[in-house]
């Protein structure tokens, strides 16, 4: 499977600010995603990015709250912009896997909003 | 009604125990099954994938779909500590394919020595 990393693994932010997530894949992929995951909830999709294209946002989420950027076939970024406790959760970024059959997550980022 | 419904638990057995977890759904669209593994501050790792109704199998692990009951399980065999972990359902279309996966919320297990 592929080898994903993000960075940072974990931030505390105050209200208001902006933290960018990166998502490195080691291969080449068409479709990465980002999702949220809430204490007691589901793996929420926040958006769909491909390289080259704007990214697809899932009802609820907003481009101008959850800005994301995908320069090429192996990175992505999302921004959780003007942050308020509510946004406080872990962000996951994954990628479809080889056979295009299902995905393949990274380890997290763990955001706590103050 | 969630699409995808998962006992939370925690779920508490004594290492060498035999696990079943389920997962119930209300989508008859649903065709394609996985079950993730995370641990603690983890990102979900893909344990199992089935297609449709049956039994899948690998190592201790075995995956069970019945879709005319709306319900798939995962079996763990010879259960061991390590096993400690969330186990997440995830579920998808034929027609979304792998880019829309309907997950659970979830099922914590502790397998105690």
């Amino acid at each position: 499977s592929a080898v994903i990393s993000q960075k940072p693994s974990r931030d505390i932010c105050q209200r208001g600010t902006s933290l960018t997530i990166q998502c490195q894949v080691d291969s080449q992929v068409t479709m990465m995603f980002w999702y949220r995951q809430q204490p007691g909830q589901s793996l929420t999709l926040i958006a769909t990015a491909n390289q080259g294209s704007e990214a697809t946002y899932e009802s609820g989420f907003v481009i101008d709250k959850f800005p994301i950027s995908r320069p090429n076939l192996t990175f992505s970024t999302l921004t959780v912009s003007n942050m308020s406790p509510e946004d406080s959760s872990i962000y996951l970024c994954s990628v479809e896997s080889p056979g295009a059959d299902t995905q393949y997550f990274g380890p997290g980022t763990r955001l706590t909003v103050l | 009604q969630k699409e995808v419904e998962q006992d939370p638990g925690p779920l508490s057995v004594p290492e060498g125990a035999i696990v079943s977890l389920n997962c119930t759904y209300s989508n008859s669209a649903f065709q394609y099954f996985m079950w993730y593994r995370q641990y603690s501050r983890k990102g979900p790792e893909l344990l199992m994938y089935t297609y449709s109704s049956g039994n899948k199998e690998d190592g201790r692990f075995t995956a069970q779909v019945d879709k005319s009951s709306k319900y798939i399980s995962l079996f763990i065999r010879d259960s061991q500590p390590s096993d400690s972990a969330t186990y997440l359902c995830a579920m998808n279309e034929a027609n979304t394919g792998f880019q829309k996966l309907v997950f659970g919320t979830g099922t914590r297990l502790l397998v105690s020595p």
